[in-house]
C-alpha cells in the first residue's frame, strides 16, 4: 500500500490567495484527519471525518478554512483567503474507523504564506 | 476533558546510554494510549500502542512503554539508543468515544556521539 497521500508537498502562495491541499487516505480506512503543526502550537486536529461525514471541526480556527471530503478515497482542505499565520505544516491522517485505532499519517504539505 | 502532559521538551542523550521519555496523562474515563515518532521532514508513525492487557507493551526500534493507572502515566524507555533515533516523540490518548486522539507537546530526543 502506498499510505497516506498528500499533495502538493511544499507551497508558497501570497497573502490573500486561496490554498487547496490533497489528501489520498489509504484505500479501506473510513476516518481521515487534518491536523496542523506549528513550532508555537504543537500539533493540533482541524477537523476529522467519519465515512466521508465531518463529525469534528471544532478545531478549524475560522471560516477562512473549510474542508471536504467528497468520497472515500479523496479529501481536501482549503484556505480562502490565507494569511502569514498560516504557515505551517499540514498533516493528514487515516485510520481503518474502528473508535480505538492507529493512525496513518501522511508526509505533510509544508505551507508558506508570504 | 482529557489531556496529555510531556513534561519534557528535549531530553538529550549520549548514544547507547539509557532514555525515559515522560508522559502523563488526565482522564476520567478508562483511556488508549500511543507513542508516535516523528522524524524530520516526515509525518508521525506509531510506535508502540497500549489498547488492554499487559501493562508493558513493547513497539518497534527496541522501544518499550508502560501503562501505569494509579500514577496516571506511560513513560517510553529504551535500553540503549542510536543516532538514528534523534526525533520528536508524541504521546497520545483515545477514549474510546471518538476515533480523535488527543496528543501532548512532544519531547524532541537528541542522541549524540
Amino acid at each position: 500500500d502506498a499510505g497516506v497521500i498528500q499533495s502538493p508537498r511544499h507551497e508558497v502562495t501570497e497573502m490573500g490567495q486561496e490554498v487547496t491541499l490533497r489528501c489520498k487516505p489509504i484505500s479501506g480506512h473510513n476516518s481521515l484527519f487534518w491536523y496542523r503543526q506549528t513550532m508555537m502550537r504543537g500539533l493540533e486536529l482541524l477537523i476529522y471525518f467519519n465515512n466521508n461525514v465531518p463529525i469534528d471541526d471544532s478545531g478549524m480556527p475560522e471560516d477562512r478554512f473549510s474542508a471536504k471530503m467528497p468520497n472515500a478515497s479523496f479529501s481536501t482542505l482549503k484556505i480562502q483567503p490565507s494569511e502569514p499565520r498560516d504557515s505551517a505544516v499540514y498533516f493528514c491522517a487515516s485510520s481503518p474507523g474502528a473508535q480505538v485505532d492507529e493512525q496513518f499519517f501522511g508526509p505533510g504539505t509544508r505551507l508558506t504564506v508570504l | 476533558a482529557q489531556s496529555v502532559t510531556q513534561l519534557d521538551s528535549q531530553v538529550p542523550v549520549f548514544e547507547e546510554a539509557p532514555v525515559e521519555l515522560r508522559c502523563n496523562y488526565s482522564s476520567s474515563v478508562s483511556v488508549y494510549l500511543f507513542w508516535y515518532v516523528q522524524y524530520p521532514n516526515q509525518g508521525l508513525q506509531l510506535l508502540l500502542k497500549y489498547l488492554s492487557g499487559s501493562t508493558l507493551v513493547k513497539g518497534i526500534n527496541g522501544f518499550e512503554a508502560e501503562f501505569n493507572k494509579s500514577q496516571t502515566s506511560f513513560h517510553l524507555r529504551k535500553p540503549s539508543v542510536h543516532i538514528s533515533d534523534t526525533a520528536e516523540y508524541f504521546c497520545a490518548l483515545n477514549t474510546g468515544t471518538a476515533s480523535k486522539l488527543t496528543f501532548g507537546t512532544g519531547t524532541r530526543l537528541q542522541v549524540t556521539l
